[in-house]
């Protein structure tokens, strides 16, 4: 059973285009909100991160918006570069676990 | 600062064979987590350790174990390996954050 549900599967934009990434969680008991990056034939890297108290976080072109009665999270990628083409996981932690969602993969056509 | 190690990287098994994977966090880290990932269930959650103490389990079953030794380097084991257990593990190391982890490039296995 997923415990965070991510959409959509995969995404293409132009370059300069914005991208977006939904997440869904059900256990309140979540209390850090993560984003990972990652390449092919690498690790997941962490991109940015929120808790619960915060709508919104911005770092240069990366965005999360948090929505806590929703239990709603979403990552906004401004003017997407091709060196943004990756797989996104969403992720909730609770108590030194996380759980990922399924992940995106996005393309940015130059 | 060097990042997470893990060792093998790549390595190919044979069915009912036993596999150790080995995991060095970045200096300063106390807890450390291993992943499985695989395309079909994503990234799950195996065990966390901190402090030599395992304070966090997925579910999967006894096959899987790992430890964490007093430098906070780790190690995961997994027995009588079977195909489905072909997957990329990965580890990662975490100052205090939790959720904030960071990540090492893996260990490919190949069950044959």
């Amino acid at each position: 059973q997923q415990q965070v549900k991510q959409s959509p599967q995969s995404l293409i934009v132009q370059k300069g285009g914005i991208s977006i990434i939904n997440c869904a969680y059900e256990n309140t008991a979540f209390d850090y909100f993560p984003w990972y990056q990652q390449f092919p034939g690498k690790g997941p890297a962490l991109l940015i991160a929120i808790r619960p108290d915060v709508s919104e976080k911005k770092e240069g072109r990366f965005t999360i918006s948090f929505n806590k009665s929703a239990k709603q999270f979403s990552l906004h990628i401004m003017d997407s570069q091709p060196g943004d083409s990756a797989t996104y996981f969403c992720a909730a932690a609770n108590d030194y676990k996380l759980s990922f969602g399924a992940g995106t993969t996005v393309t940015v056509r130059a | 600062k060097a990042g997470v190690t893990q060792t093998p990287r790549y390595l190919i098994k044979t069915r009912g064979q036993q596999v150790t994977l080995s995991c060095s966090p970045i200096s300063g880290h106390r807890s450390v987590s291993w992943y499985q990932q695989t395309p079909g269930q994503g990234l799950q959650f195996l065990f966390e350790y901190f402090s030599e103490t395992q304070r966090n389990k997925g579910n999967f079953p006894g096959r899987f174990s790992g430890r964490q030794f007093s430098n906070s380097r780790s190690e995961m084991n997994v027995s009588t390996l079977e195909l489905g257990d072909s997957a990329l593990y990965l580890c990662a190391s975490s100052p205090r954050v939790s959720g904030e982890l960071f990540f090492g490039e893996g260990s490919r296995l190949t069950v044959l």
